[in-house]
């Protein structure tokens, strides 16, 4: 089945605690990417990577790394996690950066204490 | 910078009523444009697309058709059920030089009551 995992679902952190949420696709694309979902505030992209080792800014970078050393896995990596990246995280990936269609994963809630 | 604006929410409708959601854009290029759905703890997932002026998308009953002269995408249904309920986003993907960050609408949420 074609689909792009993330994990955890669900996870709650103190101020400054590393982590790292994974993201997964299994269809071979060469695009991926991340957003966070913030009420009234719709989607917005972090980061987003157009094949493996080439990765760029979206809108909202600032607070998160990312690295694409393997074209399935894209990890989104919040070093010094504060409470204002307290939201729900989605990762998509996509064939064509373009015109095809992006398969969104189930998201990640993340609150940070 | 490109940008997409939907209409507020909530909207709430009986079952079987018509639904109508607006979507405007503003890009500097030829986008394609896209509605997602996202039901409740879920991911989005694409309901339709349309990719230059006057095609017309549809799935499932819902349909868009891309205006570029009056730069819209509005979403239509023409019987909606309860199990439509979900928030909608609107959104337009397009190259621009050397970045892409596809810019979506804040979403438009759906309930629609038996």
């Amino acid at each position: 089945e074609a689909q792009v995992t993330q994990n955890p679902r669900y996870l709650i952190t103190v101020t400054g605690k590393k982590l790292t949420v994974t993201c997964s696709q299994n269809m071979n694309h060469e695009y991926m990417s991340w957003y966070r979902q913030d009420p009234g505030l719709g989607l917005r992209q972090i980061y987003y990577s157009m094949n493996v080792e080439v990765t760029d800014k979206g809108d909202v970078p600032e607070g998160y790394k990312v690295s694409r050393k393997e074209k399935r896995n894209f990890p989104l990596i919040l070093e010094s996690p504060s409470p204002n990246q307290t939201s729900l995280y989605f990762c998509a990936s996509a064939q064509d950066r373009v015109v095809e269609t992006q398969y969104f994963g189930p998201g990640t809630r993340l609150l940070v204490l | 910078g490109d940008s997409v604006t939907q209409m507020e929410g909530p909207v709430t409708l009986s079952e079987e009523a018509f639904l109508t959601i607006n979507c405007t854009y503003t890009a500097t290029g030829y986008p394609s444009l896209f509605w997602y759905v996202q039901y409740p703890g879920e991911g989005l997932q694409l309901l339709l697309k349309a990719t230059k002026a006057d095609d017309k998308g549809s799935n499932k009953g819902f349909e868009a058709t891309y205006r570029k002269e009056t730069t819209s995408f509005h979403l239509e249904k023409g019987s909606v059920q309860v199990s439509d309920s979900a928030v909608y986003f609107c959104a337009l993907s397009q190259a621009s030089g050397g970045s892409y960050i596809p810019t979506f609408g804040r979403g438009t949420s759906l309930i629609v009551h038996p």
